[in-house]
């Protein structure tokens, strides 16, 4: 079992410019979820997904942020134009669905200069 | 809008049981008391959950009061691996799988 695997593991990029983090969860697992965590606000919830159909994206921050699962095993978070105050560590995580004992990935930190 | 209170930071001795507690005054009856930790520059991982019963696994117990108003997780023997910040949750279940509500967690540190 590889586990939640999160791409790229690192990304330093330019204030402006598009940033795409992408997901594979667990294979079987039915629930998705981006999470963001910063030294201020720690660990928060952003998006998730059952069945690939967003449930709730409460979380997300602004209109800047999107979050997409086109199929179960891929779902990206894109940040289109980023900003400094993006920087972060970004992490995947995937769920059975019935069971609420989530599998993180081991995240993605991006960088906006 | 975590709905639980955690000390800040705990330290132990290593090869001794480490005592972790939470409160959770609020919790509802359909909810469950969640653990995870989560290691320097690592994802959280999953450590235990429970609703009323006491719990134990591979990696750790957790006692829950009869009121369910607090519990404790213990690590019965710690390592210096087990320096990580552990989180308490309470997050009740339903067919989407569910929102974690991270809060501040505490802070352990095994020490020699």
């Amino acid at each position: 079992d590889a586990g939640v695997i999160q791409s790229p593991r690192h990304e330093v990029t330019e204030m402006g410019q598009e940033v795409t983090l992408r997901c594979k969860p667990i294979s079987g697992h039915n629930s998705l979820f981006w999470y963001r965590q910063t030294m201020m606000r720690g660990l928060e919830l952003l998006i998730y997904f059952n069945n690939n159909v967003p449930i709730d994206d409460s979380g997300m921050p602004e209109d800047r942020f999107s979050a997409k699962m086109p199929n179960a095993s891929f779902s990206t978070l894109k940040i289109q134009p980023s900003e400094p105050r993006d920087s972060a560590v970004y992490f995947c995580a995937s769920s059975p669905g019935l069971s609420n004992r989530q599998f993180f990935g081991p995240g993605t930190r991006l960088t906006v200069l | 809008d975590a709905k639980t209170t955690q000390p800040t930071s705990m330290d132990c001795a290593e090869g001794r049981a480490a005592n972790l507690p939470c409160n959770h005054s609020t919790i509802s009856g359909n909810e469950y008391v969640y653990w995870y930790r989560q290691i320097h520059s690592q994802g959280p991982q999953y450590i235990i959950h429970g609703l009323k019963n006491n719990e134990t696994n591979e990696m750790a117990s957790l006692i829950i009061t009869e009121d369910r108003k607090s519990s404790t997780l213990i690590l019965p023997h710690a390592t210096l691996r087990d320096t990580a910040v552990y989180y308490c949750i309470v997050s009740a279940s339903n067919n989407a799988g569910n929102m974690l509500t991270f809060g501040g967690g505490t802070r352990l540190m095994v020490k020699p």
